[in-house]
């Protein structure tokens, strides 16, 4: 079975761009949440998106935002680009069942300068 | 508001000995617990997980081990090699009934182990 992928690997924006980063989960499951990993804040939950809809979300503010489409396939979005945006983002995929274990993908390095 | 401490920011252990690596939370919510691996430039790498109505779990040299009322777990490596040196995450998630936290899970801020040869 072929794991969860994450695309691009590596990005570079500058503040006030705007950047969409995917995730293809590993087939079968129907959940997607998204993390953003910094040195300072560690690993931090943004949303949860189950059978196309956002069932749960993180303490992040609106310009981060995401949806999933029909084949769990997900994006996420952030606008107007902050430098404190530049982080490992995360997406991990699950069945979506209670106490199911959420297997990651590589990451997206997003670099904002 | 840390609610899942993972409070030794480094672990370095001999090969062949047990490795030890705590976590604490605060949440009397959350009702089950994961240990991730990390190396850098990846994703975290599932290891073992454990609901609260158990108090250990194993998975060939991986042992997890939770303390409800110390809300307190640990994972037990056993014998450490050199290829399990990386990052460990503990995190934590709340299911129980009612709970709005679903596909979400709090991590630990992670323990660096290193084994030597």
């Amino acid at each position: 079975k072929a794991g969860v992928t994450q695309t691009p690997r590596y990005l570079i924006k500058t503040r006030g761009q705007q950047v969409t980063l995917s995730c293809s989960p590993i087939s079968g499951h129907r959940s997607v949440s998204w993390y953003q990993q910094t040195p300072g804040q560690g690993l931090q939950f943004l949303f949860e998106y189950f059978s196309e809809t956002q069932r749960n979300k993180g303490n992040f503010p609106g310009r981060f935002s995401g949806r999933q489409f029909s084949n769990s396939r997900s994006e996420m979005n952030v606008s107007t680009l902050e430098l404190g945006d530049s982080a490992l983002y995360l997406c991990a995929s699950s069945s979506g069942a209670r106490k199911n274990e959420q297997f990651f993908g590589p990451g997206t390095r997003l670099t904002v300068l | 508001d840390q609610q899942v401490k993972q409070n030794s920011p480094s672990l370095s252990v001999q090969e062949g000995r047990i490795s030890i690596l705590n976590c604490d939370y605060t949440n009397s919510m959350f009702d089950y617990f994961l240990w991730y691996k990390k190396y850098p430039a990846e994703g975290p790498t599932f290891l073992i997980s454990i609901s609260s109505i158990k108090d250990k779990n194993e998975d060939g040299r991986f042992t997890v081990f939770l303390n409800k009322s110390a809300k307190h777990l640990s994972l037990h490596i056993v014998p450490s090699q050199p290829g399990d040196s990386a990052v460990y995450f503990c995190a934590a998630s709340a299911y129980k009934a009612g709970g709005t936290s679903y596909g979400k899970l709090t991590f630990g801020q992670g323990t660096i182990l290193t084994v030597h040869p």
